[in-house]
């Protein structure tokens, strides 16, 4: 069956210090993967996406996550955490097959202390 | 470009009375998803057009809920009884060429049903 796990629910960090969210997928064909971030009362935007090639991808706020398909991982990483990260943080999968169906994990909520 | 635009952003109705809720997706997009999002269940897609037709419409919950895009710049979910459970942000997001593209989501509808 597809799925996405994010095993954190809740994550706390400092700010200025180094983050990671986790998120681990289920699919059968090569997926293409994508980080959206959802601030309190608002839509969801995205973050970054991997559909092939460099393995690394950067994004927009700082952020960048690792594709590892020997894990079936696609981490979320920010060397810096500031005050405005904090909010919800999806990850999502999708065919690259044809479907458009997004499938969406439970969410991890990042609080940043001061 | 205005985003994806949703309306009402908040709708609060009693047990019973229909709900309808707005769509209008960016300009251009030839995709339209419509999602719901409570804490239980996460982020759960319930249909997506292409060109105005429903293409999947699996994850409707029930036939009191139903979709519609009468065109290119408008779509409007219905729910005919509405019931408590029902309670949850709806959000509506579009993209242009599905897959692989990004969806870009609108700000939700918060609805409460009581």
């Amino acid at each position: 069956a597809q799925s996405v796990t994010q095993p954190d629910i809740h994550i706390t960090v400092s700010e200025g210090a180094s983050l990671e969210l986790r998120c681990n997928y289920s699919y059968g064909a090569t997926p293409y993967l994508f980080w959206y971030v959802q601030s309190p009362g608002q839509g969801l935007q995205l973050l970054l996406k991997y559909f092939s090639g460099d393995t690394l991808v950067q994004g927009i706020k700082g952020f960048e996550a690792e594709f590892k398909r020997s894990q079936s991982s696609f981490n979320l990483r920010k060397p810096s955490v500031h005050w405005s990260d904090a909010a919800e943080y999806f990850c999502a999968v999708a065919g690259a097959s044809g479907t458009y169906k997004y499938i969406f994990g439970t969410g991890t909520r990042l609080k940043v202390l001061a | 470009d205005a985003g994806v635009i949703q309306s009402p952003r908040h709708e609060v109705t009693e047990m019973g009375q229909e709900v309808t809720l707005r769509c209008k997706p960016i300009s251009g997009h030839d995709y339209l998803f419509w999602y719901r999002q409570t804490m239980m269940r996460g982020l759960e897609l319930l249909i997506y057009f292409n060109n105005n037709v429903p293409i999947d419409d699996s994850g409707m919950p029930e036939d009191r809920f139903s979709a519609k895009m009468p065109n290119a710049s408008f779509s409007t979910l219905k729910i005919q009884p509405s019931e408590p459970r029902d309670s949850a942000v709806y959000f509506c997001a579009s993209t242009l060429g599905g897959g692989a593209g990004t969806q870009y989501f609108g700000p939700g509808t918060r609805l409460l049903v009581l």
